[in-house]
């Protein structure tokens, strides 16, 4: 258990839809990083927040966004759902933010769009 | 922009052998982490071994060790002793030390299927 808590574990939901994915991270982690795991993009980042703030963006659409709350839960909105957006959704979280930061992922919230 | 290629997709190693997984990326940088990440059928990620582009010295970690060619901007993972346990989907991960992002870049991974 990486102590990285992602819920709900599944999701399955239409096109058009909006859902909300949510991130716990280890006690005292400050910094949350959001990939997606797709069959034809592989792994993406999509976003990173640190102590609230948004440090970086990757390959985020603008239907999607995050947000990282006082007590350091994230959450990502995804909207206007597309058939493509199917996909395995990563939490990560670290102390700091640093490049040699151990992270410690979630299980991953899978999300099917029909 | 930095890219990470893995080309082999699968691998299959019998028990207790030895097996190389392949990865290459290309950068600009001279400083930067190298990772292998393994995620089993749990869907987890696991962080194997990191590599320190800095130190010449390649990692290990117990039956898990890498060669690092950074002059060929080679970074290959290689399991002795491979077990059952070790049958899973391997991501080898790129990461930038300067920045401010630190996001990780992955490859397509390389599933190794363990035969007993």
């Amino acid at each position: 258990d990486s102590g990285v808590t992602q819920t709900p574990k599944h999701l399955i939901t239409a096109t058009g839809q909006r859902v909300t994915l949510r991130c716990s991270p280890r006690s005292g982690d400050l910094s949350v990083y959001w990939y997606q795991q797709s069959l034809d993009q592989g792994l993406q980042f999509l976003i990173h927040y640190y102590n609230g703030e948004e440090r970086a963006k990757g390959n985020i659409l603008e239907r999607f966004s995050a947000q990282q709350f006082p007590d350091l839960h994230s959450e990502l909105n995804l909207s206007s759902l597309e058939l493509g957006d199917s996909a395995l959704y990563f939490c990560a979280s670290s102390v700091v933010a640093g490049p040699n930061e151990k992270l410690f992922f979630g299980s991953g919230t899978q999300l099917s769009v029909l | 922009a930095q890219t990470v290629t893995q080309s082999q997709p699968e691998m299959s190693v019998q028990e207790a052998e030895t097996v190389t997984l392949s990865c290459t990326y290309d950068t600009s940088e001279s400083d930067y982490y190298l990772f292998w990440y393994k995620q089993p059928p749990s869907r987890q990620m696991i962080l194997v071994i990191r590599q320190e582009a800095y130190k010449q010295q390649n990692a290990t970690e117990n039956r898990f060790s890498v060669n690092f060619q950074k002059a060929a901007k080679s970074f290959s993972l290689k399991i002795s002793d491979s077990q059952l346990g070790d049958a899973a989907m391997y991501f080898c991960a790129y990461r930038s030390a300067m920045n401010a992002g630190n996001m990780l870049t992955f490859g397509g991974g390389t599933r190794l299927m363990v035969k007993p």
